[in-house]
């Protein structure tokens, strides 16, 4: 069975600081995709990137960057100099090759931003 | 644009009564699902359906009716068997799941 982790029910910084949400995921299949949505107040589950399993390399997307290590089995996400806006509700889902592909959701983590 | 819609944003129901909640996408995504969302809470999968005509139980059905008649539509009715139904109800599409879903805003459910 497929799980995804996320240790970090709530994360409170100071607007500016690093933040990273970690991310541990369980499968058995070779070919898998990893996921991560932003959920900001309005309740809409906004996609922030995709990586499959082949591609171990790290990605940067302006101030957010993610580390993908399969040999820890991780996908974490972190957020330099963070901003207010960033303040949201953050979701790890995993999906495979195999079945109905359906997404497989962590529990989410609560990011809040402080001025 | 494409994206998924979800009607209406907020609903009241009173107890006893069935209500349906509306998802329609146009992307020409083959997979839809329904979540329900507690406050605080991660998402639970209520139903979803890889084909017209065709849908699958998720893990919280109970209480829950769908249908898909069309390729587009995938609504959700929540009858008065669902014994706790006020939630944030999401609704999502895929081509498929390795390309992750696309959401709809949401509708919030609230008995009164």
């Amino acid at each position: 069975a497929q799980k995804v982790t996320q240790a970090q029910t709530e994360i409170s910084v100071v607007e500016k600081e690093d933040v990273t949400l970690d991310c541990v995921y369980e499968t058995r299949d070779t070919t898998y995709y990893l996921f991560w949505y932003k959920q900001p107040p309005s309740g809409e589950l906004v996609f922030l990137i995709r990586r499959n399993s082949f591609d171990e390399q790290n990605e940067i997307s302006g101030r957010y960057s993610w580390n993908f290590q399969k040999s820890t089995s991780s996908f974490n996400f972190t957020i330099t100099a963070s901003q207010v806006v960033d303040s949201a509700v953050y979701f790890c889902a995993l999906s495979s090759n195999q079945g109905a592909q359906k997404l497989v959701f962590g529990q989410g983590t609560r990011l809040t931003i402080n001025p | 644009d494409g994206g998924i819609t979800q009607s209406p944003k907020y609903l009241f129901r009173k107890e006893g009564q069935n209500v349906t909640l509306s998802c329609e996408q146009n992307l020409n995504h083959d997979a839809m699902y329904w979540y329900r969302q507690d406050p605080g809470q991660g998402l639970r999968l209520i139903y979803y359906s890889q084909i017209v005509n065709d849908f699958q139980k998720g893990d919280i059905a109970e209480g829950y009716s769908v249908s898909r008649e069309k390729k587009e539509s995938f609504p959700l009715t929540v009858t008065s068997a669902q014994k706790n139904p006020t939630a944030f109800y999401l609704c999502a599409s895929s081509l498929s799941g390795r390309w992750g879903y696309t959401f709809g805003s949401g509708t919030r459910l609230t008995v009164v």
